[in-house]
């Protein structure tokens, strides 16, 4: 019954190394939203689609691409990871650009 | 940065009211309050929101005041499921790239 969904919950992994990161959601929602919280609990946005479209793309690195193989899916894709990379990265949908989104658990990367 | 201004926690006893700050003095005209909050390591979840007039939903209700330079989140009956880190939000509908969650009020509800 989970509306957003994210996996996996937590990833460790090294520097350099590529890695995914899933997310679902089953609400029927247009829009999705990849969201990073840093360790001081700042949330910002960091990419949004709108019905497979990208349409917002904050100032983050080209070694993080999303992909959107489906309305109800949009996963994270991170490329030679860096130590600063690790944070809790949080999966939201929402109807539209103007509807309150709806947030996943999170998943927790951390990076040695 | 975020543009509002919130007192880093608050206690409230289970049962009574509990009644959240929020500074916005630089809010713009079009531009709509927020409300969310995080339970410990989950995701954030949406409360309520506003534009001008005070909103009221199953969950809490939203007091702005007449020059929205603030506003306060009231919890009617809070229990020990409110405790959460509650952010305060101003943001324009389709602005979703200015949606800034800052540090929140830590709000403690006490048995």
């Amino acid at each position: 019954d989970t509306a957003v969904s994210q996996t996996p919950k937590y990833l460790v992994t090294q520097m350099g190394n590529d890695k995914s990161i899933k997310c679902e959601q089953n609400l029927g929602h247009d829009t999705m939203y990849w969201y990073k919280q840093d360790s001081k609990k700042f949330l910002k946005i960091m990419f949004s689609y709108n019905n497979k479209e990208l349409i917002i793309n904050e100032t983050v690195p080209n070694r993080f691409s999303p992909k959107s193989p489906d309305k109800a899916h949009l996963n994270l894709h991170i490329n030679s990871l860096e130590l600063g990379d690790s944070a809790v990265y949080f999966c939201a949908s929402s109807q539209d650009l103007s509807r309150d989104r709806h947030f996943g658990p999170g998943t927790r990367l951390t990076v040695t | 940065d975020a543009k509002t201004t919130q007192p880093p926690s608050m206690d409230c006893a289970e049962g009574r009211a509990a009644n959240l700050p929020c500074n916005h003095s630089t809010i713009s005209g079009n531009e709509y309050v927020y409300w969310y909050r995080q339970i410990h390591s989950q995701g954030p979840q949406y409360i309520i929101h506003g534009l001008k007039n005070n909103e009221t939903n199953e969950m809490a209700s939203l007091i702005i005041t007449e020059d929205r330079k603030s506003s306060t989140l009231i919890l009617p009956h809070a229990t020990l499921r409110d405790t959460a880190v509650y952010y305060c939000i101003v943001t324009a509908p389709y602005r979703d790239d200015k949606i800034i969650f800052g540090k929140g009020t830590r709000l403690h509800i006490l048995p």
